[in-house]
């Protein structure tokens, strides 16, 4: 069984600039939640996509957009980068969002902006 | 604001004791509780999950929930100086059922 990759591994912006995330969800998963984790706190949700579209949003500006392709894989996009974007990001998939769903992380890309 | 919140720690046991981590929640429509480990540099690796009050043991591990007082727990038996990272407590809430992270407690099994 795959499980969640992620790439790239590490990444290095300028304010200003775009990126793009990638994940591929553990086989047989179909919802993907992305999570923002700045360093020595707990990961922020940013979003979750099931079945290709947008299921739940948090507290993250318009800025941060993603998309969900028919294989299930995601993509986590960014504009106008910001210093404070610098963090490890985080995919994690799952069967659904039902009570015996827990959710498998990738290993991360860890994004710093100069 | 739905919170979760962990003791900071750092919390440090010998080899072989029994570790004890904390967590507590303020969103009563919370359903699933997550325990997850993470090594410095590392992303989060389950290590349980459980969703009915009571215990739930697996391996060296026991979960404890307890929704009338909105807290959650984490035993871990036997500890080793593998055990040693930051464990972070999480609970689902809103319609996606996402995951809220308390801000993890750093752990330290000493030989």
């Amino acid at each position: 069984e795959t499980g969640v990759t992620q790439s790239p591994t590490h990444l290095i912006k300028t304010r200003g600039q775009q990126v793009t995330l990638r994940c591929s969800s553990q086989s047989g998963h179909n919802t993907v939640s992305w999570y923002q984790q700045a360093l020595g706190q707990g990961p922020q949700f940013i979003f979750q996509y099931y079945r290709e579209e947008e299921n739940g949003r948090g507290n993250f500006p318009p800025r941060f957009s993603g998309l969900q392709f028919p294989n299930y894989s995601s993509e986590l996009n960014v504009n106008a980068l910001e210093l404070d974007d610098s963090a490890l990001y985080l995919c994690a998939s799952s069967g659904g969002t039902g009570k015996g769903q827990p959710q498998h992380f990738g290993d991360g890309t860890r994004l710093s902006i100069l | 604001q739905k919170e979760v919140e962990q003791n900071s720690g750092p919390l440090s046991v010998p080899e072989g004791a029994i570790a004890s981590l904390n967590c507590t929640y303020s969103d009563r429509g919370s359903q699933s509780f997550f325990w997850y480990r993470q090594y410095s540099g590392k992303s989060p690796e389950l290590i349980m999950f459980i969703y009915s009050n009571g215990d739930k043991e697996d391996g060296r591990f026991t979960a404890q929930l307890n929704k009338a007082s909105q807290y959650v727990s984490l035993l871990i038996r036997d500890s080793q100086p593998s055990d040693s990272a930051t464990y972070l407590c999480a609970g689902t809430s809103g319609s996606a059922r996402q995951l809220t992270f308390g801000s993890g407690t750093q752990l330290t099994v000493l030989p």
